[in-house]
């Protein structure tokens, strides 16, 4: 399974474009990068997945280069209830599996 | 219906009592998960269940036994915990096999403190 490794924390102003990169080098050729995001006593949501380029939906973007060793996930213009703690994870999805989460990324965002 | 239910919210136990954690969803999927995560750590896979069937244990203590008893429930039978083992005790529930099966929905959560 492809480790992860993201910033430990980001701060960030309300308003502004979030951008938090994960590392995963040795991903697999059939693995997707899928993006959680966790709100304190509360279980992860899920925001986003997605293999290669670029994915959009109503809360995220997801930028994968060609070489897929890293991503990008692209808040627009945070607000306060967006600071949570940021998870990318690797894997296949076409079964169900083993996920591990990384260290995941605390982000701040302040007013 | 995209949601996960978990109850209790909370549950403090002694070492030497016996409870369980229950799970429930109503969204067909085929594969449920136990996680535990402690304060500002990621969560931990313990168990994964795919069709009723236990298909993953991540060396998970006997304290800890899981239960599928149908697609919709799953639950977590707990005995002679230790103090270390209070955590946030998470399930999560996915679709088995197809696209769907990477992205998982998770409930709230169980606060189990074992004094």
């Amino acid at each position: 399974l492809a480790k992860t490794t993201q910033p430990i924390s980001m701060d960030s102003y309300e308003g502004q474009e979030v951008n938090i990169t994960c590392s995963h080098n040795n991903i697999a050729t059939n693995d997707y990068i899928t993006w959680y995001q966790q709100f304190p006593s509360q279980g992860p949501r899920f925001i986003i997945q997605g293999y290669k380029t670029k994915v959009t939906n109503e809360v995220a973007s997801l930028f994968i280069p060609a070489d897929r060793k890293s991503s990008t996930l692209s808040l627009p213009r945070v607000s306060l209830s967006d600071t949570a703690v940021y998870y990318c994870l690797v894997g296949p999805i076409y079964n169900f599996n083993k996920f591990y989460f990384g260290s995941g990324t605390k982000l701040n965002v302040k007013p | 219906d995209t949601e996960v239910t978990q109850t209790p919210k909370h549950l403090v136990m002694g070492m030497t009592n016996k409870k369980s954690l229950k799970c429930e969803q109503h969204m067909g999927h085929r594969a449920m998960y136990w996680y535990k995560q402690k304060a500002k750590k990621p969560p931990e896979l313990m168990f994964v269940y795919s069709y009723e069937k236990l298909s993953i244990n991540e060396s998970v203590p006997s304290r800890f036994s899981p239960e599928c008893p149908n697609s919709s429930l799953l639950n977590l039978h707990l005995h002679a915990l230790q103090p270390e083992d209070s955590a946030l005790y998470l399930c999560a529930s996915s679709q088995a096999e197809g696209l769907g099966a990477g992205t998982q929905y998770f409930g709230p959560g169980t606060r189990l403190t074992v004094l």
